[in-house]
């Protein structure tokens, strides 16, 4: 099946750091990944999708400079939380899709990234 | 406004049982509804879909049945596990493209989650 890597899986640091955050697509292409965030005991929130060579699409409320998001290849998303303060702690995930297809791909999500700014 | 919404946090049942989740909807934009599993600390696993104009999906022990009229879905899990002990993410897709567009991966809304946990 379709599998994405998410690296790193947890990331511990100062308030202040900018942290990097990689999604890759390790068996297929994906035109379109997506960035979700998730709090404790909470639903997945969309954050912004990413479409390889072109600017990512924020949702409302998302500090497009905060959350800096570069899709460089079919394979390869990047999300970089810039300075990043301890209320941006939180668990991270990404999603892809599959090329083209009949209309009904579901995405396939990593493993996400713990984050935690102390 | 919450678009997709699980209202039971959490569901118990016994191996070899049914286990029933369901998930309610407001939006009639939605083309695709997706049920995904989460362990913790991982991401979610897709599990089984169904089409905004079908009724009922069955994969294996999982099916989905979507009641458009009532805007409600649920997922059925027969017979129960104890390794299908997690939380279940009831998605809806949000339609892109005009119809028989190909390539649509429209983003997903997601509900807020049911810990369902099977018991040996």
């Amino acid at each position: 099946g379709a599998v994405v890597s998410q690296h790193p899986s947890r990331v511990i640091c100062k308030s202040g750091t900018s942290v990097k955050i990689e999604c890759r697509s390790l068996d297929f292409q994906a035109t379109t990944m997506f960035w979700y965030r998730q709090f404790p005991k909470q639903s997945l929130m969309l954050m912004a999708t990413s479409n390889e060579g072109s600017k990512a699409t924020y949702e409302q409320g998302v500090e497009k400079d905060k959350f800096l998001i570069n899709h460089a290849s079919l394979t390869l998303s990047t999300l970089t939380v810039t300075s990043a303060h301890p209320e941006d702690s939180s668990f991270y995930i990404c999603s892809a899709s599959v090329v083209g297809g009949a209309g009904n791909q579901p995405q396939h999500f990593g493993d996400g990234t713990r984050l935690s700014i102390l | 406004d919450q678009q997709v919404k699980q209202n039971s946090p959490s569901l118990s049942v016994q191996e070899g049982r049914i286990s029933i989740l369901n998930c309610d909807y407001t939006n009639s934009m939605f083309d695709y509804f997706l049920w995904y599993k989460k362990y913790p600390a991982e991401g979610p696993t897709f599990l089984i879909s169904i089409s905004s104009i079908k009724d009922k999906n069955e994969d294996g022990r999982f099916t989905v049945f979507l009641n458009k009229s009532a805007k409600h879905l649920s997922l059925h899990i027969v017979p129960s596990q104890p390794g299908d002990s997690a939380v279940y993410f009831c998605a809806a897709r949000l339609r892109v493209f005009p119809l028989g567009g190909s390539g649509n991966t429209g983003k997903l809304i997601f509900g807020q989650g049911t810990t369902l946990q099977v018991k040996p």
